[in-house]
């Protein structure tokens, strides 16, 4: 399968927790990108990566998150002392830079914290 | 601020109608724009990508215009099945910055019934 991968697929926590999830891009997209869904919402942006590099990161992601990318391959998002709002499906994406910027995405990782 | 929205929010069409998805946004000064299919629980599959110099993009059944002039966007599926029950999301890429992140309607979730 060369579509975008995403590890695990489904991961219940308690609160407080740590939790770290990882995405595998299509091989050939220089840039990665990280999404939230919550229930009956359209996915809300998180950050992006052109290679290594995290070109920009959403107010959403309060200090307890943090995603690196270190090769400029696979990425993570770590999540810190997990809260109940927390509670979401995180989805990642991978693209070419330009022309089209065309957006790939994972099956996504369904976060439950109890 | 670019603001995405789907409507309707639900749509139940019997088996073999023609449709249409509708999808605006207020900042007409987008690069692209995607139409996805979610299946519940799972990730987004991309249908159509049209780009900001473009009328329409054409896949199958499915038929997907943008007038960037007045902010909308329309996705025409022809004779529908049940198979194309999923939630529909239209995602803006803009042109404004150097910006990789899509903005998200909220999805129009179609039945379509046997």
């Amino acid at each position: 399968d060369t579509g975008v991968s995403q590890d695990p697929r489904h991961k219940i926590t308690k609160r407080g927790q740590n939790v770290t999830f990882r995405c595998d891009p299509i091989s050939e997209h220089n840039r990665l990108y990280w999404y939230r869904q919550t229930l009956g919402q359209g996915p809300e942006f998180l950050t992006y990566f052109q290679n290594e590099a995290q070109l920009e990161k959403s107010r959403l992601l309060s200090d307890r998150f943090s995603a690196e990318r270190p090769k400029g391959s696979f990425s993570t998002l770590e999540i810190q002392r997990t809260e109940q709002g927390d509670s979401a499906m995180y989805l990642c994406a991978s693209s070419f830079v330009g022309p089209r910027y065309e957006q790939y995405f994972g099956p996504g990782t369904r976060l439950t914290v109890t | 601020k670019q603001e995405v929205t789907q409507i309707p929010a639900a749509l139940s069409v019997p088996e073999g109608e023609n449709l249409v998805l509708n999808c605006s946004f207020t900042d007409s000064a987008i690069y692209n724009l995607q139409w996805f299919r979610q299946d519940p629980g799972k990730g987004l599959t991309s249908l159509l990508l049209i780009q900001s110099s473009q009328r329409e993009q054409t896949s199958g059944r499915l038929n997907a215009s943008l007038d960037k002039s007045s902010g909308r966007s329309t996705l025409y599926i022809a004779a529908s099945q049940p198979g194309d029950s999923a939630t529909y999301l239209c995602a803006v890429l803009n042109t404004s910055g150097n910006t990789g992140k899509l903005i998200f309607g909220q999805g129009t979730t179609l039945q379509v019934k046997p």
